[in-house]
């Protein structure tokens, strides 16, 4: 299994660019997540979801969409890029408490500079 | 709110020493406490976690402790090791049944050799 795979692992953006970073997982997750990491901040929930065609808000939701047609796939849309966007973005996810218990499973992260 | 704090922020110990990290959580009825390790320009990896079911687990020189009365618990870390120095996350799921996680603010923990 590859695991979780983030994709790309650097982006620099223009203030008002959008973009969609990828993620991917073949563990069969219903469970997927992302977080934002910034100095001093922790992580912080983004958006996540608890299976396909179902997604819900986490702690900093705005300026972020998210949708999830398949198991294996939680993309997220910068809408508009923003200097405050600029931080290392993860994406996670783990069997839900009815299929499984298990710990979150990190990608690799994203490195996401705005200007 | 949902909330989980850490503490301290940045821990230096000596080489050999023991680190203790303390988090406490706002919401008595979490149920899962795991903790992470991040290495520099890597990812958070699970080293340990806790159910609120029991008191303290053990893996090695790694240890969590939970005091569900004073919604706190703990990492312990003995016979520090250079390796060990990352930062270190907290996390706790803040309600049975649901797989949210919220995390701490991190400790930057460095061994001294």
């Amino acid at each position: 299994n590859a695991g979780v795979t983030q994709t790309p692992k650097f982006q620099v953006l223009k203030t008002g660019q959008s973009m969609t970073l990828q993620c991917a997982q073949d563990m069969n997750h219903e469970y997927m997540s992302w977080y934002r990491q910034d100095p001093g901040m922790g992580l912080r929930l983004i958006h996540y979801s608890v299976g396909a065609g179902i997604t819900d808000q986490g702690e900093v939701p705005n300026g972020y969409n998210v949708s999830r047609s398949t198991t294996e796939d939680f993309p997220l849309r910068l809408l508009s890029a923003a200097p405050s966007q600029t931080s290392v973005y993860f994406c996670a996810s783990s069997y839900s408490p009815g299929q499984r218990d298990s710990p979150l499973h990190f990608g690799n992260g994203t490195r996401l500079t705005v200007t | 709110g949902e909330n989980v704090e850490q503490h301290p922020s940045t821990l230096s110990v000596q080489e050999g020493d023991s680190a203790v990290i303390k988090c406490t959580y706002s919401d008595s009825a979490s149920n899962y406490f795991p903790w992470y390790k991040q290495e520099l320009g890597k990812r958070p990896q699970l080293i340990i976690d806790i159910r609120s079911n029991v008191g303290e687990k053990k893996d090695q020189r790694i240890a969590v402790t939970l005091n569900k009365t004073a919604k706190h618990f703990s990492l312990h870390i003995t016979e520090t090791q250079p390796e060990d120095s990352a930062v270190y996350f907290c996390a706790a799921r803040l309600r049975p049944g649901a797989q949210k996680l919220v995390f701490g603010q991190g400790t930057r923990l460095t061994i001294n050799p």
